[in-house]
């Protein structure tokens, strides 16, 4: 597609519950970001894919958060046993190529998110 | 440690009434800012990056700079669709975004 896309828009879930929100990154970006953004917050980094190489975890809040890329295509955010704190909008980015560069391609394009409520 | 600090919180303008939004930064070894404006309900529209200080861009009503400090969004004469957030990040080695709070922005008619 033209732009990022991410599924499902919204998910309702209950405490305790499994999720999975998936992302689908602009064709030929090689480098996949998740972030979160929490009501009236900034966003906040979790995790990057660029390519082959390892993924930088950093972000990541806790074990309960794990996310995958098959490739250079579709990625998967997992949260395990969902808290209320969780609840929040999770946002996808992709970009042409990754950090350390300089130039356009390392501008980072964002999906609609998915909007995650935690009962 | 690397941070943004984006002022202010809110702002509230006249149509027509310039203006300019603040974000102030700390980051070792900057790639480049970022400005991305987002509206309610959706993911965050990408507007202008830059990478030296005294850099400028311009985009209709709206013009970036860059010091070694700071970033400055002027908006000239602002129009109401010009409402929304306005969130500035930085970009240091390992390729992820740093994000301010943001700056949500209401021009009335």
């Amino acid at each position: 597609g033209a732009g990022v896309s991410q599924s499902p828009s919204n998910k309702v879930t209950e405490k305790g519950k499994d999720v999975e929100l998936r992302c689908d990154p602009i064709s030929g970006h090689t480098a996949l970001y998740w972030y979160r953004q929490r009501l009236g917050q900034g966003l906040e980094f979790l995790i990057y894919f660029q390519g082959n190489s390892a993924p930088d975890k950093s972000g990541l809040p806790s074990d309960r958060f794990s996310a995958e890329r098959t490739g250079e295509s579709v990625s998967t955010l997992t949260i395990q046993r969902t808290q209320q704190e969780d609840s929040a909008v999770y946002l996808c980015a992709s970009s042409s190529i990754g950090g350390g560069t300089s130039g356009s391609r390392n501008i980072q394009y964002f999906g609609a998110g998915t909007r995650l409520s935690v009962l | 440690e690397d941070q943004v600090t984006q002022s202010p919180e809110a702002l509230r303008l006249q149509e027509g009434e310039s203006s300019s939004l603040n974000c102030s930064y700390t980051v070792s070894g900057l790639r480049g800012l970022f400005w991305y404006r987002q509206d309610p309900g959706k993911g965050p529209e990408f507007l202008f990056t830059l990478y030296s200080a005294g850099e400028e861009k311009e985009k209709e009503r709206l013009k970036a700079t860059l010091t070694k400090k700071e970033s400055f969004l002027h908006i000239t004469a602002p129009k109401p669709e010009d409402s929304a957030t306005y969130l500035c990040a930085v970009q240091a080695w390992a390729g992820k975004l740093i994000f301010g709070q943001g700056t949500t922005l209401q021009v009335k008619p």
